[in-house]
């Protein structure tokens, strides 16, 4: 077992451009959550999904933001457009059916739009 | 609404003082708690967890205590030592009963110990 995985674990780009962010759960690990970290505060719930689906997507999602877990595996999260707002820690965690509270986090992806 | 409140950092120590970082909260339904740690440049680790009403979550040497009557998870150590040093996250599933297990934390503490 090797943990949840992030890639990239940094990314810069530029304003306007379009970024994906790649997390792999923990095998066998049914539930995949994402959440956003600025400096000095706690994260912030994005979305969660069960499998393959989507369940909820939190408010702070503008429409610029996607995510996909399409075999209920790896999951992507993609920004279009971004702002120099959306910089920030993205963070991957899973969980599995047995121990739904428990999550594993990964090691985060650093986004810095500039 | 749900939220969690803890004590705003920096907390400093000296090596082998006690740690008490106070964490209290609000939930729409029965929450589960939890105190995550992460160390610097490292990701966010679950240290302990408590599911119901006077369960004492345990790990490494941190204890706290599930408070329903005062809605509070402090976290305790008896004598922290400098490999401690980390900011630590209290943290709450608001309904046990609900499907999503979403987080909601706190602002986070960071904790220096100082040899």
């Amino acid at each position: 077992d090797t943990g949840v995985s992030q890639d990239p674990r940094h990314k810069i780009t530029k304003r306007g451009q379009n970024v994906t962010f790649r997390c792999d759960p923990i095998s066998e690990h049914n539930r995949l959550y994402w959440y956003r970290q600025t400096l000095g505060q706690g994260p912030e719930f994005l979305t969660y999904f069960q499998n393959e689906a989507q369940l909820e997507k939190s408010r702070l999602l503008s429409d610029r933001f996607s995510a996909e877990r399409p075999k209920g595996s790896f999951s992507t999260l993609e920004i279009q457009r971004t702002e120099q707002g959306d910089s920030a820690m993205y963070l991957c965690a899973s969980s599995s059916r047995t121990s739904s509270n428990e999550q594993y986090f990964g090691p985060g992806t650093r986004l810095t739009v500039t | 609404g749900n939220s969690v409140t803890q004590m705003e950092g920096p907390v400093t120590l000296s090596e082998e003082a006690f740690l008490t970082i106070n964490c209290t909260y609000t939930a729409t339904g029965y929450p589960s708690l939890f105190w995550y740690v992460q160390y610097p440049g490292e990701g966010l680790q679950l240290l302990l967890k408590a599911t119901k009403a006077d369960d004492k979550g345990s790990n490494k040497g941190f204890e706290a205590t599930y408070r329903k009557e005062t809605t509070s998870f402090h976290l305790e150590k008896g004598s922290v030592q400098v490999s401690d040093s980390a900011v630590y996250f209290c943290a709450l599933i608001p309904d046990n009963a609900g499907n999503n297990r979403k987080l909601i934390w706190g602002l986070g503490t960071s904790l220096a110990v100082n040899p």
